[in-house]
C-alpha cells in the first residue's frame, strides 16, 4: 500500500510553547488527510479533515485556534499545536486519501507528544 | 450519527486456531463502506481488510475473512490460524462516501492476544 510519514515520531516540549508535526504522503498525492487524537487504550478521534488548498474543517469540541491546520500542498500537511499545555500530550496520527474520495485511508506511523 | 461498536475489549486465542471479532454499527445509508484496521503495538494502523455495502459476497484477505450481514449491520472478523503478529489491537470502522466529508468512524477497538 501507500506510505504516509510523519515527523517527529515523538516530541517534548515545555508547556506554552508550540509544537509542529508533519505529515508526508509519499508515493502518491494526497488530496485530502486528517488528523486523530488517540489517548492510551482508547480508539482514534478525528480532530480536522483538510484538503489541499482549503481551509481545514474542525470536528466539534476541537479549538481551531489551538490546533493550527495547513495543507499547503499534495504531499504535506501540517498540525500545529500552539500554546501546548500538559493535556495536551497525546498520540497524534495523520492520515491521506487520494484524489478519489473512495480511495482507501493510509495512515501514518503517529507522533507522540509529551508536554511537561 | 453514525456509530460503531465492539464488544468484546479483549479477545485471546491459540496460535493456529481461529477467533472472531464482533463489530455493529448503525446506519441509515445504503451505501458504505465497512474497514477492519490493525493496529500494533508500533501505533501503525494498517489496513486488514475493506467490504463495500453494495457487494454481498464476503471478502477475503489470505488468513482474514468478514462476515457482512448488512440487514443485522453485523460486520465481523475471522482470523484463521492465528499467529503471534496477529496480537494487536483491532479497530472496526465504517464510512460512507459524501465527496470531501468521507470519512472514518472507528469504533472503540478490541485488543487481541495470540498464546502459545
Amino acid at each position: 500500500g501507500a506510505v504516509v510519514s510523519q515527523h517527529p515520531s515523538r516530541v517534548i516540549c515545555k508547556s506554552g510553547t508550540s509544537v509542529k508535526i508533519e505529515c508526508r504522503s509519499l508515493d502518491f498525492q494526497a488530496t485530502t488527510m486528517f488528523w486523530y487524537r488517540q489517548f492510551p487504550k482508547k480508539s482514534l478521534m478525528l480532530m480536522a479533515t483538510s484538503n489541499e488548498g482549503s481551509k481545514a474543517t474542525y470536528e466539534q469540541g476541537v479549538e481551531k485556534d489551538k490546533f493550527l491546520i495547513n495543507h499547503a500542498s499534495l504531499t504535506l500537511s501540517t498540525l500545529t499545536v500552539t500554546s501546548a499545555h500538559p493535556e495536551d500530550s497525546s498520540f497524534y496520527i495523520c492520515s491521506a486519501r487520494g484524489a478519489t474520495y473512495t480511495d482507501t485511508q493510509y495512515f501514518g506511523p503517529g507522533t507522540r507528544l509529551t508536554v511537561l | 450519527a453514525q456509530t460503531v461498536t465492539q464488544s468484546q475489549p479483549e479477545m485471546s486465542v491459540q496460535e493456529a486456531e481461529t477467533v472472531t471479532l464482533s463489530c455493529t454499527y448503525d446506519t441509515s445509508e445504503s451505501d458504505y463502506y465497512l474497514f477492519w484496521y490493525k493496529q500494533p503495538p508500533s501505533r501503525q494502523m494498517i489496513l486488514v481488510i475493506r467490504q463495500e455495502a453494495y457487494k454481498q459476497q464476503n471478502a477475503t484477505e489470505n488468513r482474514f475473512s468478514v462476515n457482512f450481514q448488512k440487514a443485522a449491520k453485523s460486520f465481523s472478523l475471522k482470523i484463521s490460524d492465528s499467529q503471534l503478529g496477529d496480537a494487536a489491537m483491532y479497530f472496526c470502522a465504517y464510512r460512507i462516501d459524501t465527496g470531501t466529508a468521507s470519512k472514518l468512524t472507528f469504533g472503540t477497538g478490541t485488543r487481541l492476544q495470540v498464546t502459545l
